[in-house]
């Protein structure tokens, strides 16, 4: 079956560092996207790891581990704007279906 | 550039009511998902479409839910008769090719209320 799980909630404050965790099982794999989703609005792209390593964009970095089924994402600097809910997705052996994770409630403060 | 487009934005009806909800894709974009998400479920795919061909219904919940998409530049997710448990946001979204690194445009969703 199908199985991606990530923390509920994580709060930081505003400046600091957050790491978001998302380990997966799925049948096969084709890529993980992470997208950002506030409050009422919808999910927004940020990221995407088809091989093992680190992906730099700005002050979002993503890293993945396929041995492992094991992926993060990096929020550097954070800002107020920041606080959202964090989406991990794996695209599993059938193109063009991603299974999405729960989401991580990230809640920066002052 | 326009991105995907949904109507209405919100909604709210009577249980039995049909509801016909509505998805422009992203021109030249030739993938097409029609998700729902609630807080207990969390974001599911319910079917996809790939050339207006729909390729995976399985996340659809009953025959009470039909999707279909008659050109590349509109779809529709239609609920008949609808029930209190059908309310959720359902997004539209799109993609240019399944594969690599392209991702999915989602848009701004409708949020559906059956009473």
């Amino acid at each position: 079956g199908q199985n991606i799980d990530q923390p509920t909630e994580m709060t930081a404050t505003e400046g600091a560092i957050v790491q978001i965790n998302c380990t997966y099982q799925t049948s096969g794999f084709n890529g993980l996207f992470w997208y950002q989703q506030h409050a009422g609005e919808a999910p927004t792209f940020l990221s995407y790891n088809v091989l093992d390593g680190l992906e730099e964009k700005g002050r979002f970095s993503s890293f993945l581990s396929r041995s492992k089924g094991y992926s993060y994402l990096l929020l550097k600097e954070l800002q107020m704007k920041d606080s959202a809910s964090y989406l991990c997705a794996v695209r599993d052996q059938s193109w063009g279906k991603l299974q999405f994770g729960a989401g991580t409630q990230v809640v920066v403060t002052p | 550039d326009a991105g995907v487009i949904q109507s209405p934005r919100h909604e709210v009806t009577e249980m039995g009511q049909e509801v016909t909800l509505r998805c422009k894709p992203i021109s030249g974009h030739d993938y097409l998902f029609w998700y729902r998400q609630t807080m207990m479920r969390g974001l599911e795919l319910l079917i996809y479409f790939n050339n207006n061909v729909p390729i995976d219904d399985s996340g659809m919940p009953e025959d009470r839910f039909s999707a279909k998409m008659p050109n590349a530049s509109f779809s529709t997710l239609k609920i008949q008769p609808s029930e209190p448990r059908d309310s959720a946001v359902y997004f539209c979204a799109s993609s240019w090719g399944a594969g690599g690194a392209q991702p999915q445009h989602f848009g701004d969703g409708t949020r559906l209320s059956i009473l």
